[in-house]
């Protein structure tokens, strides 16, 4: 059982290249979320998933788009990165229960750097 | 904009005391949840109190909440040096779905 694993664990990107940061989930979740963590402001929602074939935005969703086409899996896509999309991005799943009280469950992290 | 603000925002204690954490936070909520994240890992879920709940307990964790006031305390008892780390709060909102996270806590125990 490993949980949520995210793949790459660190990347580098030049300005404007484009990449895809995969999520996986082993726990049959039904919502997955990625946000994105800042030095000093915690981690921030990007986009999140209530189910297979489902997206929404979350607080910071510009740039990014995501799919989830399967239940298992949440991917994360940088169209043309920028240097203000440096960050560490994290995926966590949830299960659902009426929507409410869960605790989610976190990868641990991808590592991007855009020069 | 973030929910939860901690407070404060780094803490230092040697091994064997307590530790408190504090959060404020600005909506209502329908829980608050503590998370802790060793140096370079994922979080991980410590503990969640439910909006009609005022105190929790968890091994070495005390979670009080007060929803007059908007805020929540994270109590860890007896410390020790593997309980270095950031620690946040997070709030989920009444509709639920989605949790909104404070800039965290940083706690060192010196051993």
């Amino acid at each position: 059982n490993a949980g949520v694993t995210q793949t790459p664990k660190f990347r580098v990107l030049k300005t404007g290249q484009s990449m895809t940061l995969l999520c996986a989930q082993d726990m049959n979740h039904e919502y997955m979320y990625w946000y994105r963590q800042d030095p000093g402001m915690g981690l921030r929602l990007i986009h999140y998933s209530v189910g297979e074939g489902t997206t929404a935005k979350g607080e910071v969703p510009d740039g990014y788009n995501v799919s989830r086409l399967k239940k298992q899996n949440f991917l994360l896509g940088l169209e043309s990165a920028a240097p203000s999309q440096t960050s560490v991005y994290f995926c966590a799943s949830s299960y659902s229960r009426g929507a409410h009280n869960q605790p989610q469950h976190f990868g641990d992290g991808t590592r991007l750097s855009i020069l | 904009s973030q929910q939860g603000e901690e407070d404060p925002q780094a803490l230092s204690i040697q091994e064997g005391e307590n530790a408190t954490m504090n959060c404020s936070y600005k909506t209502s909520i329908n829980n608050l949840q503590w998370y802790r994240q060793n140096s370079g890992r994922g979080l991980v879920h410590l503990i969640l109190i439910r909006s009609n709940e005022r105190e929790k307990h968890s091994g070495r964790l005390r979670v009080t909440l007060d929803t007059s006031k908007k805020s929540s305390s994270l109590l860890i008892t007896a410390s020790r040096a593997a309980d270095t780390a950031s620690y946040f709060c997070a709030t989920e909102g009444e509709y639920g779905n989605k949790l909104v996270f404070g800039a965290g806590t940083i706690l060192r125990v010196k051993s």
